[in-house]
This record gives C-alpha cells, sequence and structure tokens, in this order.
C-alpha cells in the first residue's frame, strides 16, 4: 500500500536551534502534502498544504515564516521549524491523500515528536 | 456548527462487547467517509471507508452510512483491550477539496 516515510520520528533540540523533519511517499507520488500538529490529549490541527512545486499553503494562526515548508519533488516534502522555542514541542504528522483528490483517504506518516528544551 | 462531529468520550465498554462510536456531519455534498485509529502517541491509520449508504463489514469493524441523515458510525465488535484507543472520523466532499476530521472519540475497552 501507499506509503509515506516520515523522519525524524523524535527530535530534541535546544531553543533557537532549527530542525527539519521530512515525509517522503514511497511508492506513489504526492504532489500534495498536508502537515498537522497534535498536542497531548488534543485532535489533529491542520498547519498548511504543501504543493509540488508552489508555494504552502497555511492554515490561519500558523506563522509561514516560522514554519517553513518545501515541497521540491513529488515525492518529498519537509516541515522546518526554524528558531524553535518550548512552546512548539508537539507531535507533528504529515499526511498525502491516496486517489484524485483524496478520494482513498489520507494516509500518515508515523509522526515525528519534538521537544524543545 | 462544526463540519465533523464526535462524542469525545470516553467510551468504556467490557471485553467482548460491542462498541459503537458515531459521527455526523454538516457538509452534504460529502462522498466519502473514513475511520482512523489513533493510538496514544501513534499517527492515525486507516481502518475502514464508506462511500454508499449501508453497511460495510471488515472483520470485527463494520460501518455504517446514513447520507440522509448525515451520519456515519463504526461497530466494534467482540472488543478487545487492543482497541482502546482513539477513534477519528473523515468525510471528503465530492470534489476532494475539504477532508476534515473530527475530533474523535477516545474508546476504552476494559479486560
Amino acid at each position: 500500500g501507499a506509503v509515506v516515510s516520515q523522519h525524524p520520528s523524535w527530535v530534541i533540540c535546544k531553543s533557537g536551534t532549527s530542525v527539519k523533519i521530512e515525509c517522503r511517499s514511497l511508492d506513489f507520488q504526492a504532489t500534495t502534502m498536508f502537515w498537522y500538529r497534535q498536542f497531548p490529549k488534543q485532535s489533529l490541527m491542520l498547519m498548511a498544504t504543501s504543493n509540488e512545486g508552489s508555494k504552502a499553503t497555511y492554515e490561519q494562526g500558523v506563522e509561514k515564516d516560522k514554519f517553513l515548508i518545501n515541497h521540491a519533488s513529488l515525492t518529498l516534502s519537509t516541515l522546518t521549524v526554524t528558531s524553535a522555542h518550548p512552546e512548539d514541542s508537539s507531535f507533528y504528522i504529515c499526511s498525502a491523500p491516496l486517489g484524485t483528490g483524496g478520494w482513498g483517504g489520507y494516509t500518515f506518516g508515523s509522526g515525528t515528536r519534538l521537544t524543545v528544551v | 456548527q462544526k463540519e465533523v462531529e464526535q462524542n469525545s468520550g470516553p467510551l468504556s465498554v467490557p471485553e467482548g462487547a460491542i462498541a459503537s462510536l458515531n459521527c455526523t456531519y454538516s457538509d452534504r455534498v460529502s462522498q466519502s467517509f473514513f475511520w482512523y485509529r489513533q493510538y496514544s502517541g501513534k499517527s492515525p491509520e486507516l481502518i475502514m471507508s464508506i462511500y454508499s449508504n449501508g453497511d460495510k463489514e471488515d472483520g470485527r469493524f463494520t460501518a455504517q452510512l446514513n447520507k440522509a441523515s448525515q451520519y456515519v458510525s463504526l461497530l466494534i465488535r467482540d472488543s478487545q483491550p487492543s482497541d482502546s484507543a482513539t477513534y477519528l472520523c473523515a468525510v471528503n466532499n465530492a470534489y476532494g477539496q475539504n477532508f476534515v476530521f473530527g475530533p474523535g472519540t477516545r474508546l476504552s475497552v476494559l479486560p
């Protein structure tokens, strides 16, 4: 089946540094990738939508200069958390639609737990 | 009104019982419906999809869809402690432009 590989699975970084999270579609081409953030015991929150070859679309309240998204190829999308602070500590998950317009649902990466100290 | 609604739970059922999870949605043009399971600290995994009115069975899981009532449900038969997780309902419109997740229902199966 369609697999999205997400790395790293967890990362600890110092406050003020940047962290890059990668998501690769392994056996299909993902022209679109969605990035979510989830705080403990809370729902998935859509942060942004990346499209191959164009600028990402950010949800209201998400700082595009802080959360840099790059979708340079049909199989790779990256999220860089710049100048990370403890409040950015969260579980970040990418997902890609299956079938045209997500008709087949979304497949998720395994998630990245970010801890900023 | 939220686009996709679910009871947050927790829903507690004894081992071996039937767990019934419910979801309502507001967009009448929604055409595809999904149930995801999310274990604590893990990402969601797709367990069922349904596109037509009626029931769809897969092992111990049965998804039920009623488009007229804008209602979709998931039944888990012979519930096991390993089924304890948060179950997310997701709805997609006909144009694939609006894939929305519900807030999830936390299920606890008691041994």
